[in-house]
């Protein structure tokens, strides 16, 4: 069963807005990963977030983690174009191999 | 490094015919695994390794088979297709084969689009 589901499935946006994407998942984690799947292509790790630090930064990506809510946000500050694409979050187990746990994603698409 | 590859990018197949996917990965990489992706259902575990000469069943690994005797390369065998097998299948490889790790992150391949008519 999958570890994770994505909130929303599906969201539009204008150029130039902001894109919050949510993941909420059920067991404890060591760290939650969110990863982009443009269409047709494989999937891209985007930022790894540690199960003890609530907020990190890459780029335009900010990505918090609350623990306790068992839940994580993915912000995409000044959405572009390239941006369309899927968003998922993925997390491994804590003990046994490092198989991770998708959600079923967000899509994302900016109308330039 | 070319990282994560796989062979073929597209094949359709007659149900009850037998194929073997292609992975590789030039990283060293301990883990490695199949995922299957269907529309509205992200992506499921199908078969895992974490080192050569072993291998484990994932969330649905029935119809599938895989082998690794190699730490580059992971094949996946379709005994006998099915139509439910249609689908995207990904290869993905990460440096830890433990999920106890708190850094690592998985490297996938472009996929292959199976359709089995």
């Amino acid at each position: 069963s999958q570890q994770g589901e994505e909130d929303p499935q599906a969201l539009s946006i204008q150029e130039g807005e902001n894109a919050t994407m949510n993941c909420s998942y059920k067991t404890s984690i060591n760290n939650l990963q969110w990863y982009r799947q443009n269409s047709g292509r494989g999937l891209v790790h985007l930022i790894l977030i540690r199960s003890n630090e609530r907020e990190k930064h890459s780029g335009r990506l900010r990505v918090t983690l609350d623990t306790s809510k068992k839940s994580s946000s993915l912000l995409i500050t000044a959405s572009r174009a390239a941006d369309t694409a899927s968003y998922f979050c993925a997390t491994p187990p804590q003990t046994g191999a490092n198989n991770l746990f998708f959600g079923t994603g967000t899509r994302l698409t900016v109308i330039p | 490094n070319a990282g994560v590859t796989q062979t073929p990018k597209f094949q359709v197949l007659k149900t009850g015919q037998s194929m073997t996917l292609q992975c590789a990965q030039d990283m060293n990489h301990e883990y490695m695994s199949w995922y299957r992706q269907d529309p509205g259902m992200g992506l499921r575990l199908i078969h895992y390794s974490v080192g050569a000469g072993i291998t484990d069943q994932g969330e649905v690994p029935n119809g599938y088979n895989v082998s690794r005797s190699t730490t580059e390369d992971f094949p996946l065998r379709l005994l006998s297709a099915a139509p439910s097998q249609t689908s995207v299948y990904f290869c993905a490889s990460s440096h830890t084969a433990s999920g106890g790790s708190r850094t690592d992150t998985q490297y996938f391949g472009p996929g292959t689009r199976l359709t089995v008519l």
